[in-house]
């Protein structure tokens, strides 16, 4: 099994820049979740979607960002306009049935620098 | 507000000994526990976790402690080994939003040949 894939791994881009972070659970899995790890908060859940259905965002920290899911082997996470504080691990995570007791299978994360 | 604390940032033992990570916590609501290890460069995975009812779980070399009355948990990696040294991070969630782990900013471990 190939695990979770994230693509890029690594983005730099520039302040005001469009920015898209992609995501493909393991196949079976029907939910997903996006992180997004820094030094000043941790690791923190941005969003979750059960059977590619949106459940919590209040994650989100604003607008600018938005995640969607078109089918249960992709989502992507956008970030528009991209701004220096936005810098962070994305990390994307899938797992099988809503329990909390089922383990989550994170992706290896894409590194986001915003000039 | 830090609803999961890991307090000690890093850790550093000698090969074969005893490792352990602690890790509090303040809401009373939490009822599952998880501890994950990330290796650089990589997405952490999942290690070990206890359910509430349970005070021990046991897999292998890695053991989990909860006190609820404390609201403290602790990992204990026995013997320890190189390849171990990695960051841990203690994990919560509860009953009515499970699917939330609410994450401790993590303790890196090192373990010296």
């Amino acid at each position: 099994d190939a695990g979770v894939i994230q693509s890029p791994r690594h983005e730099v881009t520039e302040m005001g820049q469009e920015v898209t972070l992609r995501c493909k659970p393991i196949s079976g899995h029907n939910s997903l979740f996006w992180y997004r790890q820094t030094m000043m908060r941790g690791l923190e859940l941005l969003i979750y979607f059960n059977n590619n259905v949106p459940i919590d965002d209040s994650g989100m920290p604003e607008d600018r960002f938005s995640a969607k899911m078109p089918n249960a082997s992709f989502s992507t996470l956008k970030i528009q306009p991209s701004e220096p504080r936005d810098s962070a691990v994305y990390f994307c995570a899938s797992r099988t049935g809503t329990s909390g007791y089922n383990e989550q299978f994170f992706g290896p994360g894409t590194r986001l620098t915003v000039l | 507000d830090q609803q999961v604390k890991q307090n000690s940032p890093s850790l550093s033992v000698q090969e074969g000994r005893i490792s352990i990570l602690n890790c509090d916590y303040t809401n009373s609501m939490f009822d599952y526990f998880l501890w994950y290890k990330k290796y650089p460069a990589e997405g952490p995975t999942f290690l070990i976790s206890i359910s509430s009812i349970k005070d021990k779980n046991e897999d292998g070399r890695f053991t989990v402690f909860l006190n609820k009355s404390a609201k403290h948990l602790s990992l204990h990696i026995v013997p320890s080994q190189p390849g171990d040294s990695a960051v841990y991070f203690c994990a919560a969630s509860a009953g009515d939003s499970s699917y939330k782990l609410i994450f401790g900013s993590g303790t890196r471990l090192l373990v010296r040949p």
